[in-house]
């Protein structure tokens, strides 16, 4: 079974940077897995973050970017506010249709 | 503007069976893959199936592989989920979703189906 790998949580201060991972307990994430990453607030639908590993969606902020980091993909927040609490999820295209979504990161700024 | 609007869910006994419809507008439906994700409650989304523009790719999870099918009608511009067989483990906000250059682009606002007995 694929298994798609986050960190449970992660806190970050005001202003600082976090990188979140996502990874595969079958082996490397790479770009032909197309990972995209997600927010999500309490009560509202996920909206994009990054999709095709460094793309960011529009009206993004910049200080979101995604990169591949090793064996894994990665979003990295630079200068995180208080509105970047959130629950953090990666997507990866398995191919054929279909995808897999990690566990998430609850993310803390404080 | 983009807008996906979901119905279809309620609560309904193990065994039984719902259909989940989602209205799209601002866009040619027939032009996009289109999926279905589901989240539990307290949970992470899950994907659950997907429909390629030209129909010629449809998957389902394995957790609903048998038992839920995807379509579309182009005319009404909506995408459908047939879920037979229902479990309880089978409760959560049914999101439908589009799919754009590998990217969940567009999200609707969610129908919340509840299995119990």
């Amino acid at each position: 079974q694929t298994v798609v790998t986050q960190e449970p949580s992660f806190s970050v201060s005001p202003g600082g940077t976090v990188t979140l991972t996502c990874g595969l307990n079958s082996g490397s994430v790479s770009a032909n897995y197309y990972p995209s990453w997600y927010q999500q607030t309490p009560g509202q639908a996920p909206r994009t973050l990054i999709y095709n590993t460094n793309t960011r969606s529009s009206g993004v902020p910049d200080r979101f970017s995604g990169s591949m980091l090793g064996t894994k993909a990665a979003l990295t927040i630079t200068g995180a506010q208080a509105d970047d609490e959130s629950d953090y999820y990666c997507v990866l295209y398995m191919g054929s249709g279909t995808w897999v979504f990690g566990g998430g990161t609850k993310l803390t700024v404080l | 503007e983009v807008e996906l609007v979901e119905s279809g869910g309620g609560f309904v006994q193990p065994g039984g069976s719902l259909r989940l419809s989602c209205v799209a507008s601002g866009f040619t439906i027939s032009s996009y893959s289109m999926n279905w994700v589901r989240q539990a409650p307290g949970k992470g989304p899950e994907w659950v199936s997907y429909i390629s523009t030209t129909y010629s790719i449809i998957s389902y999870a394995d957790s609903v592989k048998g038992r839920f099918t995807i379509s579309t009608d182009n005319a009404k511009n909506s995408l459908f989920l047939q879920m037979n067989s229902l479990r309880v483990e089978d409760t959560a906000v049914y999101y439908c979703v589009r799919d754009w250059n590998y990217n969940f682009d567009h999200w609707g606002q969610g129908t919340l189906v509840t299995v119990s007995s």
